[in-house]
C-alpha cells in the first residue's frame, strides 16, 4: 500500500536557525497538508496546499513558516528561525482529488530545539 | 470556526468488552467524520470514517455512528483486545478538501 514518507525522523536544531523538514506525499494524491502535534496534545492543522499554492493556513502558520513543491514528489516545510516552542512532531499528510478523501499521514519528523 | 470535543479523555475497558467515543462537532457545514487511531510514537491512522449522508458504518469490530441533528459521531469498538490500547482522535472536516479539526483525542486502554 502507498505511503507518505517523511525525511528525516528525528531533527535536532539550535534555537534560531533554520530547518526543512521533508515528505514524499501518495504519488497520485493532489491535496497536501502539514500538521504539528506537541507531545501529549492533539494534532493541530497548519497549512494546506493544492495546485502549487496554499489553499488555508492557521494562525500557527506564520511568516516563519513557508512551503514549498520543489519537484513533482517532494513537499516541504521550512521554519526560517525556530524557537523553542517549535518543538513538536510534524506530520506531512495527502489525499486525493475527489472530495471528502481520507487524508493518509506520514511517520513525521520529531522536531528539537535546543 | 469548529469546535470539536470527545467524551471521555480516559476509558479503561477489560479484554472483550465494548468501548464507545464520542465526538461532539459545532459547525452544521460538516461532511465528513473520520476516526483515527494513534499508537504512543506513531502516526494517526485512518480507522474509520462516514460520510454526512449516511448513519452509520461498520468495518469488523469498528463501527462509526452519525446523528448530523444532534451534531455528534460516536466510534464504537466491540469485543476489545490489547492491542486497541491507544489514543483515539475524531477529526471532522467542513471542507470536502480542507483540514481536519482534531479532537484531545481519548486514551482507551484494553486490559486482559
Amino acid at each position: 500500500e502507498p505511503e507518505v514518507t517523511q525525511t528525516p525522523s528525528h531533527q535536532v536544531t539550535q534555537m534560531g536557525q533554520e530547518v526543512i523538514l521533508r515528505c514524499v506525499p501518495i504519488s497520485n494524491h493532489l491535496y497536501f497538508y502539514w500538521y504539528r502535534q506537541i507531545l501529549g496534545q492533539k494534532v493541530e492543522f497548519l497549512v494546506s496546499f493544492y495546485n502549487n499554492e496554499i489553499s488555508e493556513k492557521s494562525e500557527i502558520f506564520d511568516d516563519q513558516f513557508s512551503v514549498e513543491r520543489p519537484d513533482g514528489s517532494n513537499f516541504t516545510l521550512k521554519i526560517r528561525s525556530t524557537k523553542l516552542e517549535d518543538s513538536a512532531m510534524y506530520f506531512c499528510a495527502s489525499s486525493g482529488g475527489a472530495s471528502n478523501q481520507p487524508q493518509h499521514f506520514g511517520d513525521g519528523t520529531r522536531l528539537s530545539i535546543l | 470556526g469548529e469546535n470539536v470535543e470527545q467524551h471521555p479523555s480516559t476509558l479503561s475497558v477489560q479484554e472483550g468488552d465494548s468501548a464507545v467515543i464520542k465526538c461532539t462537532y459545532s459547525d452544521s457545514a460538516s461532511n465528513y467524520f473520520p476516526w483515527y487511531k494513534q499508537e504512543l510514537g506513531k502516526r494517526p491512522q485512518l480507522i474509520i470514517d462516514i460520510r454526512s449522508n449516511v448513519g452509520e458504518k461498520k468495518d469488523q469490530r469498528i463501527a462509526v455512528t452519525l446523528n448530523k441533528t444532534a451534531k455528534h459521531f460516536s466510534l464504537h469498538i466491540t469485543e476489545t483486545q490489547p492491542e486497541d490500547s491507544a489514543v483515539y482522535f475524531c477529526a471532522p472536516k467542513t471542507d470536502s478538501w480542507g483540514k481536519l479539526q482534531f479532537g484531545a483525542g481519548t486514551q482507551v486502554v484494553v486490559t486482559p
